[in-house]
């Protein structure tokens, strides 16, 4: 069974960087037969999806976080990691790790997730001075 | 303001089959594939339904998917009190870059 554990401080000031690793069990992040998202849902608030990372070390992020995110896998420790710099209230979130399959759009070349099968059980970051 | 559009709420009685809705556009749920997911109070979402109709194992087949267009709907056949939750649709939108979620429908056993 696949499972999915976050971990990382949970109080953040702003203007600095927040940073949660993933640690994956019971599946490889390097069979290459998925992407590892972060996917984050402020209280009482809808998700966001945040950007996923490839075995391979892929990016994709979202475009309007993308000058602040940054996600890194480490195939030895079977772990990724999500890094958001500058943050502020904003980013007060539930933060979630996620396992999806993936199919290509039409033409072939790109790479279209939305089957989040697998999450952690989420870790509350709070930005607060 | 998502770009996926569900109804805020929604409600049934037991053993009652009940739809939520989730609309979208060319970009997304016209183009891609929807997914369907529960949120139970305080858990992580857990998935009900991929590439539009399909049920990943272990979820039950009172749970059903559709998708007309750019639009698609989740069912509910007889609804028990433990469906309570929020529910959410999710597509690949182009505008967006990336994967978009509804903003949830929280459905409500009376």
């Amino acid at each position: 069974q696949v499972q999915l554990q976050e971990s990382g401080p949970g109080l953040v000031k702003p203007s600095q960087t927040l940073s949660l690793t993933c640690t994956v069990s019971g599946g490889s992040i390097s069979s290459g037969d998925h992407y590892w998202s972060w996917i984050r849902q402020p209280p009482g608030k809808g998700l966001e999806w945040i950007g996923y990372i490839y075995y391979s070390g892929s990016t994709y992020y979202k475009p309007s976080l993308k000058s602040r995110v940054s996600i890194s896998v480490d195939r030895s420790k079977n772990q990724f990691s999500l890094k958001l710099s500058s943050v502020t209230a904003a980013d007060t979130a539930v933060y979630y790790c996620a396992r999806s399959d993936y199919y290509y759009d039409r033409s072939g070349r790109y790479v279209r997730i939305s089957d989040f099968d697998y999450w952690g059980q989420g870790t509350l970051v709070t930005v607060s001075s | 303001q998502s770009v996926l559009t569900q109804p805020p709420s929604a409600s049934g009685t037991p053993g009652q089959r009940v739809t939520i809705s989730c609309s979208g556009g060319s970009s997304n749920t016209g183009t891609y594939y929807v997914s369907w997911f529960q949120q139970l109070p305080g858990t992580a979402p857990k998935l009900l339904i991929y590439r539009n109709n399909q049920r990943p194992s272990g979820v039950p087949d009172r749970f059903s998917g559709s998708k007309s267009g750019t639009s698609a709907s989740l069912a509910i056949s007889g609804l028990r009190s433990e469906d309570e939750a929020d529910y959410y649709c999710a597509a690949w939108d182009d505008s967006l870059g990336g994967p978009a979620f509804g903003g949830g429908t929280k459905l409500t056993v009376l």
